[in-house]
């Protein structure tokens, strides 16, 4: 069964540090990636998606991802955290062929102090 | 901006109850899912609907079920609660097959 591993639960880093948050999927066929963010009491929301192309894509306030077809990873940096970064990061891939759900990994939960 | 609507931000019902969960989006939207979500778990889809009438079966569709009777509207239905039922309910819509979820603000369940 096809699977997303996010390797870090909680994550905890002062402002300006850098961040790498890892995923891994299990899924040897055409696949679509995506990082969601959940901020405390709000909804989640795209942080940044990649479908083809480039294999390092950009998204909303600084973060990037790179896509390594060989490591079957999309991870998530972004090179100095602020405070308002604090949120649960979720890495999800759209596997193709059915009808296209979206899997969830566990959720990383970082903690950015000032 | 696509809006996604949970009628209810809170619950609380008792075991054996039937609770229902409604969503509803206004982008005209072909794709409806419903998720549970836990803590370490993340999210795990339920169910999901493709077209009016039409739904299938998530990863974990025990103890659930759902109705769209309506393309806007995507209700998730648990005919009798059961306190590991107690979570985070989260309805998405989407547009194209391979584009991304927009998700409601959650429903939060306590089966008591």
């Amino acid at each position: 069964a096809q699977s997303v591993s996010q390797h870090n639960h909680h994550v905890i880093l002062s402002e300006a540090a850098s961040l790498e948050l890892g995923c891994n999927y299990s899924y040897g066929g055409t696949v679509n990636l995506f990082w969601y963010v959940q901020y405390p009491g709000q909804h989640l929301q795209l942080l940044l998606k990649y479908f083809s192309g480039d294999p390092l894509v950009k998204g909303i306030k600084g973060f990037e991802a790179e896509f390594i077809k060989s490591k079957f990873s999309f991870n998530l940096r972004k090179p100095s955290v602020q405070w308002s970064d604090t949120a649960e990061y979720f890495c999800a891939v759209n596997v193709s062929g059915g009808y296209n759900k979206l899997i969830f990994g566990a959720g990383t939960r970082l903690a950015v102090h000032p | 901006d696509v809006k996604v609507t949970q009628s209810s931000r809170y619950l609380v019902k008792r075991t054996g109850e039937k609770v229902f969960l409604e969503c509803v989006q206004d982008m005209d939207h072909e794709n409806m899912f419903w998720y549970r979500q836990d803590p370490g778990l993340g999210l795990r889809l339920i169910y999901f609907s493709y077209d009016v009438k039409m739904k299938e079966k998530g990863d974990i569709p025990e103890g659930y079920s759902v109705s769209r009777e309506k393309k806007e509207r995507f209700s998730l239905i648990l005919e009798s609660a059961s306190t590991n039922q107690t979570s985070m309910y989260l309805c998405a819509s989407r547009g194209a097959v391979t584009g991304e979820l927009f998700f409601g603000e959650g429903s939060r369940l306590t089966v008591l």
